[in-house]
């Protein structure tokens, strides 16, 4: 069974500063991984996703993600947090049934 | 418009009552799926359809009944609320490989008194 592993349920960052959400997974297929976003009130969107291409993924919003498969891990980056920023982000890896696994969510807080 | 969309937004129910959740979307994706959202568990999936008249439970599939009939709608139904049923519902739709994004509808806040 594919699952995702999101550490850390609310993540503060200050305005300017790195972000880094980490995502590790496991999967017993070649693993389609995703970030999504919410935003208050509103439903997922994508923003970024792996489907065994480059390993280094680019997204919206200046987020990228880098795939590393020794370390079964996915994690998200963005070099300048914004204010816009402020969301929760899921990680998701997808299974052999077209089903998507979804990891917690972390929420992110950007400080002024 | 094109998307795909929700009704009702909001709704509060008594335990006991059955309530239906539409979901509709207008690309023809063959696939939907019917997720909660419940605080430190995520999303998790409920029931999920690859095609007309063609569904399958997911990981927390007791409660609900789903049926599709048509491409473009995919209803889910609580046949007997239970508070433990309080959550919000967001219904998905995907073209259809693995690779493919979910898209995802704005969401129904349940609330079961």
């Amino acid at each position: 069974a594919q699952s995702v592993t999101q550490l850390g349920s609310h993540v503060s960052v200050s305005e300017g500063a790195l972000v880094l959400l980490r995502c590790n997974y496991s999967s017993s297929v070649p693993p389609y991984l995703f970030w999504y976003v919410q935003y208050p009130n509103q439903g997922l969107q994508l923003l970024l996703k792996y489907t065994s291409a480059a390993t280094l993924v680019k997204g919206i919003n200046g987020f990228e993600a880098e795939f590393k498969k020794s370390e079964t891990s996915f994690h998200l980056t963005k070099p300048s947090a914004h204010m816009s920023d402020a969301a929760e982000y899921f990680c998701a890896v997808r299974d052999g049934n077209n089903r998507l696994a979804f990891g917690k969510g972390n929420q992110v807080v950007v400080i002024p | 418009d094109a998307g795909i969309t929700q009704s009702p937004r909001y709704k509060i129910t008594e335990t006991g009552r059955q309530v239906t959740l539409m979901c509709h979307q207008t690309w023809s994706h063959s696939y939907m799926f019917w997720y909660r959202q419940d605080l430190g568990h995520g999303l998790r999936l409920i029931y999920y359809s690859a095609a007309a008249d063609i569904t399958d439970k997911g990981e927390v599939p007791d409660g609900y009944v789903v049926s599709r009939s048509k491409t473009e709608n995919f209803p889910l139904t609580l046949e007997s609320a239970t508070r433990s049923q309080t959550s919000v519902y967001f219904c998905a739709s995907s073209e259809g490989s693995y690779t493919d994004t979910q898209y995802f509808g704005p969401g129904t806040r349940l609330t079961v008194l």
